[in-house]
């Protein structure tokens, strides 16, 4: 069963530093990894899917790398506002399983 | 900007009892998901519609909980008799078609509360 793993749980930034998290997952039988950015009292909204490894993908201050081969996948953002505050999810969709499982997420705040 | 409904937003009611909750994909979508998330743990996947069939629901206690896409469009999601350990948030999702690199659309979610 494929497991994913998010690092860290929760992370406390100041308005202005960059930050990364990071999630894994098992490298055998990889499909996509998808990554989604969930405030408070809304919506779950997508950021990326990747598939390919060494894929790199970007939205405005947010980017995501891809390393298939290790199971990981980074994601930045660069200069944290305070409406980055979210919990951040990955998603991977491999092995046996034919939906996406979900990690337990990365919760950020952003103080001004 | 095309949004997946999901109604209504919270719900509160006491074990034993029965709750529905309601959701309208985006339209166009042939796929359809219900998930439940249980605080501090990611969302897991309950039941998954291809038009009006269903996909998976291996992960879906079929002792109380049903689902249903009748007509391929909007679905519902039934728990009875609702126990204390439902309580959780359950999010609807919708994507054009199956692929592992289709987007999920999500909606808001319904924060069900069992007394």
């Amino acid at each position: 069963i494929l497991n994913v793993e998010q690092s860290p749980q929760s992370l406390h930034v100041q308005e202005g530093d960059s930050t990364n998290f990071t999630c894994s997952f098992p490298s055998s039988n990889f499909y996509a990894l998808h990554w989604y950015r969930w405030e408070t009292a809304k919506s779950p909204e997508a950021l990326f899917v990747m598939t390919l490894n060494g894929d790199e993908k970007k939205k405005g201050r947010i980017s995501a790398t891809l390393n298939t081969k290790e199971g990981y996948s980074y994601l930045y953002i660069k200069g944290s506002q305070p409406e980055d505050s979210a919990t951040y999810l990955c998603a991977g969709y491999g092995g046996s399983q034919g939906n996406l499982i979900f990690g337990k997420g990365t919760k950020l705040s952003v103080k001004p | 900007e095309a949004e997946v409904a999901q109604s209504p937003r919270y719900k509160i009611t006491e074990k034993s009892q029965a709750v529905a909750f309601w959701c309208d994909p985006i339209s166009g979508h042939a796929t359809l998901y219900w998930y439940r998330q249980i605080l501090g743990q990611g969302p897991e996947l309950l039941v998954q519609f291809q038009d009006e069939s269903v996909v998976d629901d291996s992960q879906l206690p079929k002792d109380r909980f049903s689902a249903e896409r009748l007509k391929g469009v909007d679905s519902t999601l039934k728990i009875q008799p609702a126990e204390l350990g439902d309580s959780a948030m359950y999010l609807c999702a919708s994507s054009f078609s199956t692929g592992s690199a289709d987007t999920q659309y999500f909606g808001p979610g319904t924060r069900l509360t069992v007394l």
